[in-house]
């Protein structure tokens, strides 16, 4: 069984499109994240939420909006989509409380190519 | 400031050789956690060890091992007999918990191994 999972594996979109990832985990964890890794493998955090709470907002367009239905979902929909939106977007979990001991899971990765 | 540095961002070796991957990390917590990562060719991201501020213990899994050393703030690792299967991205990361309980990882920019028949 998948313990993090994303869909789609992959999105081919054009410039002004809005397009949703979706991210699912069955490990019980109270905490997801979004990450985002450019094409020279930099990976950084987008967001986080704690039991359905926003609690890391890094400096990310408004037009990225998280949002988490129940603790074992966190989605990811980007509005007007950019040339610069190109990456490949993780999807993680961890347990909750003291989550900075707690190692992440992670998806297997959407790959974003915006044309 | 929290940040992670990993200097060496390709290496190329040939199978059964030992490789060290460095990793550096600044912080101004006293409690942290260091982690690394590997992605191999197939994109996805597995978790290969966690360290915490206060244990300097070094650690071996198999062929792999770390070094955490404190006093040059670094957290080295180790592959042995190195294989093909070990190509891959190896990404170390920090987590601080004195700046609050949010999970954040900060990650280095990766080194590229490449282990060569």
């Amino acid at each position: 069984d998948t313990a993090v999972s994303q869909t789609p594996k992959y999105l081919v979109t054009q410039m002004g499109n809005d397009k949703s990832i979706k991210c699912e985990q069955n490990l019980g964890h109270d905490t997801m994240y979004w990450y985002k890794q450019d094409s020279k493998k930099f990976l950084k955090i987008m967001f986080s939420y704690n039991n359905k709470e926003l609690i890391i907002n890094e400096t990310v367009p408004n037009r990225f909006s998280p949002k988490s239905p129940d603790k074992a979902h966190l989605n990811l929909h980007i509005n007007s989509l950019e040339l610069g939106d190109s990456a490949v977007y993780f999807c993680a979990s961890s347990r909750g409380g003291s989550s900075y001991n707690s190692p992440l899971h992670f998806g297997n990765g959407t790959r974003l190519t915006v044309t | 400031a929290q940040k992670v540095t990993q200097a060496q961002t390709e290496i190329s070796v040939v199978e059964k050789e030992d490789v060290t991957l460095d990793c550096v990390y600044e912080t101004r917590d006293t409690t942290y956690y260091l982690f690394w990562y590997k992605q191999p060719p197939s994109g996805e991201l597995v978790f290969l060890i966690r360290r915490n501020s206060f244990d300097e213990q070094n650690e071996i899994s198999g062929r792999y091992s770390w070094n955490f050393q404190k006093s040059t703030s670094s957290f080295n690792f180790t592959i042995t007999a190195s294989q093909v299967v070990d190509s891959a991205v190896y990404f170390c990361a920090l987590s601080e918990a004195d700046s609050g309980n949010t999970g954040k990882l900060i990650f280095g920019q990766g080194t590229t191994l490449q282990v060569k028949p």
